[in-house]
Parts: C-alpha cells; structure tokens; sequence
C-alpha cells in the first residue's frame, strides 16, 4: 500500500495552461508539503498545510495554490504555466509538529512545459 | 545563506567498502534535526536516517550512520559495505520549525557511484 501517492506522474502541458497534481496520504499524518526540485537536483519548500491551513507559504509566485480537501489530501494547482515551471514535483507528509517527524515522499511529479 | 552544505557533487566507492558522505549546516537554532534521504535513478525520495540535535548517541540505521559532530556543524552520513543498489543521490537536509510546521531544508546532493 502506498503511503504517499502522487498523479500524474509525468504531466506535459503548454505554456499558458492551468494544472492539477494530486496528493494523498494514508499514513494519518497531520501536515503535508510541497516541494520543487529543479533540475540541478535542487529541493525547495513551497507550501506546507497542518489540520487544512497553510502554515507555510514560501515565496512562490501566487499562480501556485494548495488546496486540501481535508487532511489526507493536498492538491497543488498552477496557473498559466511556464517554462519555469518546468521541474519534479514532490508531495510529502509527517506526523504531527514534533521536531523529529520524517517527512515521507510521494514517487515525485514530472512537469514538463513547452 | 545556505543552510546546509554538501559539497562532494559525486563520490565512487568500491563495492562492499565503506563510504562517507560530508554535510555540514547552519543555524542559530538549538533544536533541530538532521535528516539524509537518497533518490535513485527513479526518482522517488527515500528516508535513510534522522539525527537530532539533543540525541546523545549517533544514529544508527542498519548500514546507515550518522557521524554527528555538533560543535563542527557536520553531520555525515557513512555507509559500510556498500551495495551496488546504493548508487543514487544522497541529499542532507535540517529541519527547522516555522509556524509550527517541520520545513526541510535541502543540500545541493551528492551522487555517490558504486563500482563493482
């Protein structure tokens, strides 16, 4: 059973559109996040939601939006795409607000904009 | 400024050697935690092994270890008999709390070749 999951897994889009990536966690985790990896390898936090309020809201462009339906999903939807916005994208949950709570990662989300 | 530094862009080891894997950090915070994940070729982020700050002992995870040095700032992992399947990217990353909430921050990885 999978405990984070992402869809798609690979999405190409063109420039311009307006995109949905799912998440969902049935680990019973509290807080969920969104990461971006660049394509030097490079993660960065983008959101992150505890008990479906955003706690974290990283300096991304606001063409980026979270929403949770509740806590076992946190969906990431674009707007007017970019060529930027060109990256893995990574889900992730954690249990609580301990300081030692893993993250645990979705298998990742493969935009490509043209 | 950056706060965790990785800087072995790519690291060879020799199957069933062992291999350590530098990370150093930065922050004024003193409760924190360390964390390693790898990421082979499919992509997908693995925990391997966390380390807090007040932990007295190094972590242990099977092959996994920590070799935590809290006055030098460094927390490098170390891998005993390697695998060929441990060929993939290694990122360090630290925890630091932010409205509450566990934000990772990421080290710029290592790729760590296994040679048969």
């Amino acid at each position: 059973d999978t405990a984070v999951s992402q869809t798609p897994k690979y999405l190409v889009t063109q420039m311009g559109n307006d995109k949905s990536i799912k998440c969902e966690q049935n680990l019973g985790h509290d807080t969920m996040y969104w990461y971006k990896q660049d394509s030097k390898k490079f993660l960065k936090i983008m959101f992150s939601y505890n008990n479906k309020e955003l706690i974290i809201n990283e300096t991304v462009p606001n063409r980026f939006s979270p929403k949770s339906p509740d806590k076992a999903h946190l969906n990431l939807h674009i707007n007017s795409l970019e060529l930027g916005d060109s990256a893995v994208y990574f889900c992730a949950s954690s249990h609580g607000l301990a300081g030692g709570e893993t993250q645990y990662f979705g298998p990742g989300t493969r935009l490509l904009v043209l | 400024a950056q706060k965790i530094t990785q800087t072995q862009p790519g690291m060879f080891v020799q199957e069933k050697e062992a291999v350590t894997l530098d990370c150093t950090y930065d922050t004024s915070d003193p409760s924190y935690g360390l964390f390693w994940y790898k990421q082979p070729s499919s992509g997908e982020m693995i925990f391997l092994i966390y380390q807090g700050s007040y932990d007295q002992q190094n972590a242990t995870e099977g092959r996994y270890s920590l070799n935590f040095q809290k006055a030098r700032k460094s927390a490098n992992l170390v891998i005993s008999a390697s695998q060929l399947g441990d060929s993939a990217m290694y990122f360090c990353a630290m925890r630091e709390e932010k409205g509450g909430a566990n934000n990772l921050f990421f080290g710029t990885g290592t790729r760590l070749t296994v040679i048969p």
